[in-house]
């Protein structure tokens, strides 16, 4: 069971430039999303992804892009790397809820660490 | 005002006593309720959920909910030095993919 996978593990990268943060799920679930985390802010959710193909923006959008042309992959890309981007970035994923209540587990990749110098 | 707001701690316990760590949130319409573990340099795992007010118990874990007050809290019980890790409180509103995370409450317990 690979569960939810990220890569690359670790980065670094320069200012202007692109980069893309992969994330691969095995379970078919629905939704998808982004996070970042930096220290005293928390996880702060970039982007989400309920199915293929419909995205919607999340708290901290600005300088990120991403495509979700299949269930199983939601790429997260940089487009012009900033140094407040150096960040720890988690890819997330969950089922449909089967009711209001329930099936609301998230389940988290391993991370990835991005250095903008 | 944050959507989650979190003691960042850290909180220090000794080995076998208990650890509460307390949240509260802003949106009133948040509807269930979880804590995640992280350890450093890992990723969050769901320890906990709770959806109605009171108490939930799950082995040494205890979750609290006053929906009125707008306030959960995690207890653990017997606390381990393996306890120690940074606890994230992430209330549900209606919308499911509002999930908002607190920063976290960082737990040291010391043997």
């Amino acid at each position: 069971d690979a569960g939810i996978t990220q890569s690359p593990r670790y980065k670094i990268t320069e200012t202007g430039r692109q980069v893309t943060l992969m994330c691969h799920q095995t379970w078919s679930h629905s939704y998808m999303f982004w996070y970042r985390q930096d220290l005293g802010h928390g996880l702060r959710l970039i982007y989400y992804s309920a199915a293929a193909d419909i995205t919607d923006k999340g708290e901290v959008p600005d300088g990120y892009v991403v495509s979700r042309s299949k269930t199983e992959n939601f790429p997260l890309t940089l487009e012009s790397a900033t140094r407040s981007q150096t960040s720890v970035y988690f890819c997330a994923s969950r089922g449909v809820p089967k009711d209001n209540l329930s099936g609301n587990t998230i389940y988290f990749g391993e991370g990835s660490w991005l250095t903008v110098v | 005002q944050k959507e989650v707001e979190q003691n960042s701690g850290p909180l220090s316990v000794p080995e076998g006593a208990i650890a509460s760590l307390n949240c509260t949130y802003s949106d009133r319409g948040s509807q269930s309720f979880f804590w995640y573990r992280q350890y450093s340099g890992k990723s969050p795992e769901l320890i906990m959920s709770i959806y109605s007010n009171g108490d939930k118990e799950d082995g040494r874990f205890t979750a609290q909910l006053n929906k009125a007050s707008q306030y959960v809290s995690l207890l653990i019980r017997d606390s381990q030095p393996s306890d120690s890790a940074t606890y994230l409180c992430a209330p549900r509103g209606y919308n499911f993919n509002k999930f908002y995370f607190g920063s976290g409450t960082k737990l040291n317990v010391k043997p």
